[in-house]
């Protein structure tokens, strides 16, 4: 079974600063997609950044970066230049490419306090 | 595009209740999915549908638990006799296939308390 691990349950981080949330998996499969969620307080989960396993590049989406070591089964969120806005429940999440369902295997997650 | 609304946000209720949430997915998203959230944990799959078929069901999912969508547009989620253990936040998704990718999108939830 597919399982995705976050060890750190609270981040903090000075705004302007750069911080790295940590998530490992495990799988048997080759095929797969990684994501980062974001949830704010009280308000819906939207999505950060993906990652397909066939990609060796490494994804970014502005302020945004993964670091994706596929042999390690290891998939990081480089977050720069923190804003207060950034604040939130970050979930790191797994789907098999082998999936019919496209159903969305989560971490534990990381609470993120970003302090001006 | 006004986004995956869910009806209640918040429900209180006594233990041995039945409770009935309902999900709006964004137009034209064939693909529906409902996910349970404790406090502290991430989401976990509940269910899913692709139009108005339910496809697949967790483990998770008791025989206490019962989803629906007819004709493929809004979902229902109920839960019969429900136990302190089913407090939580349910979270309701829609999907379509755009760009090649299918991405889900997520409701604010409904936040369940049993007393």
């Amino acid at each position: 079974a597919q399982t995705v691990t976050q060890s750190q349950p609270e981040m903090s981080v000075q705004e302007a600063e750069t911080v790295t949330l940590s998530c490992t998996y495990d799988t048997s499969e080759s095929d797969y997609y990684l994501f980062w969620y974001k949830q704010p307080p009280s308000r819906q989960m939207i999505l950060v950044i993906r990652q397909e396993a066939y990609k060796q590049q490494n994804a970014t989406e502005n302020r945004f970066s993964v670091n994706f070591q596929k042999a390690a089964k290891s998939f990081s969120l480089k977050i720069s230049d923190s804003q207060l806005g950034d604040a939130a429940m970050y979930f790191c999440a797994y789907k098999a490419g082998s999936s019919n369902t496209g159903k969305l295997i989560f971490g534990q997650g990381t609470t993120l306090q970003v302090k001006p | 595009d006004t986004g995956v609304s869910q009806n209640p946000r918040h429900k209180i209720t006594k233990r041995g209740q039945n409770v009935t949430f309902r999900c709006d997915p964004i137009s034209e998203h064939n693909r529906l999915y409902w996910y349970r959230q404790t406090l502290g944990q991430g989401p976990e799959f509940l269910t899913y549908f692709q139009n108005e078929a339910q496809l697949e069901k967790s483990r998770l999912l008791s025989d206490r638990f019962s989803a629906e969508r007819p004709k493929g547009s809004f979902s229902t989620l109920e839960i019969q006799r429900t136990e302190q253990g089913d407090s939580a936040m349910y979270l309701c998704a829609s999907s379509r296939i755009a760009g090649g990718f299918r991405e889900q999108f997520f409701g604010p939830g409904t936040r369940l308390t049993v007393l």
